[in-house]
């Protein structure tokens, strides 16, 4: 089962715009991380929120999480087609022997039109 | 510096054979993880190898197993191939189990 849901499941916008999208999940978290993922290509990490934090700022991605909510956000400024790419939410919590596994959602493919 | 590099990039199998995918970790991470993604979907935790040791599993059937090496790379290997199988395979690498996870582009494995 998968544990976070991105919201919407696919978004389409124009260059220069801003995207935003939506995981929430159900139980308990120690961090929310969020990957994007290019057609055919594995995932790169582009943020890790931790449960204690509400906000987080890495260049032109801004991550939100409302643990009362369960819920998180990630919005991407001034968008440009090289953004083109399915973003995905993953959520971890502390597993025994000091690991932590993350779950992911089934992503939000954004395309960004030129 | 390489990154997560994953043998090979394609493979075509038919249903009840065997199958090796490789992974070489990033450069000083010692814990390996790998997923199965099938299409237009989430990746989903098969297990993640530290010191050597299968340390974590997800739910996914004995026909899955692994191996990590003393130099931290890692097999996956899966027997009696299904048609459901068909995949990419994803390994990911991290300096300590508790750390972000860098990815390979994976093994994209075809069942017929």
């Amino acid at each position: 089962s998968q544990q976070g849901e991105e919201d919407p499941q696919a978004l389409s916008i124009q260059e220069g715009e801003n995207a935003t999208m939506n995981c929430s999940y159900k139980t308990s978290i120690n961090n929310l991380q969020w990957y994007r993922q290019n057609s055919g290509r594995g995932l790169v990490h582009l943020i890790l929120i931790r449960s204690n934090e509400r906000e987080k700022h890495s260049g032109r991605l801004r991550v939100t999480l409302d643990t009362s909510k369960k819920s998180s956000s990630l919005l991407i400024t001034a968008s440009r087609a090289a953004d083109t790419a399915s973003y995905f939410c993953a959520t971890a919590a502390y597993a025994s022997g000091g690991s932590y596994i993350p779950t992911f959602g089934r992503g939000t493919s954004l395309i960004v039109h030129p | 510096d390489a990154g997560v590099t994953q043998s090979p990039t394609h493979l075509i199998k038919t249903r009840g054979q065997q199958v090796t995918l490789r992974c070489s970790p990033k450069s000083g991470h010692d814990t390996v993880s790998w997923y199965q993604q099938a299409l237009g979907q989430g990746p989903q935790f098969i297990f993640q190898y530290y010191e050597e040791e299968e340390r974590q599993r997800g739910n996914f059937p004995d026909r899955f197993s692994g191996h990590q090496f003393p130099n931290y790379s890692s097999e996956l290997n899966v027997n009696a191939l299904l048609l459901g199988d068909s995949a990419l395979y994803l390994c990911a690498s991290s300096l300590t189990p508790s750390q972000p996870q860098h990815f390979g582009d994976g093994t994209r494995l075809s069942i017929l």
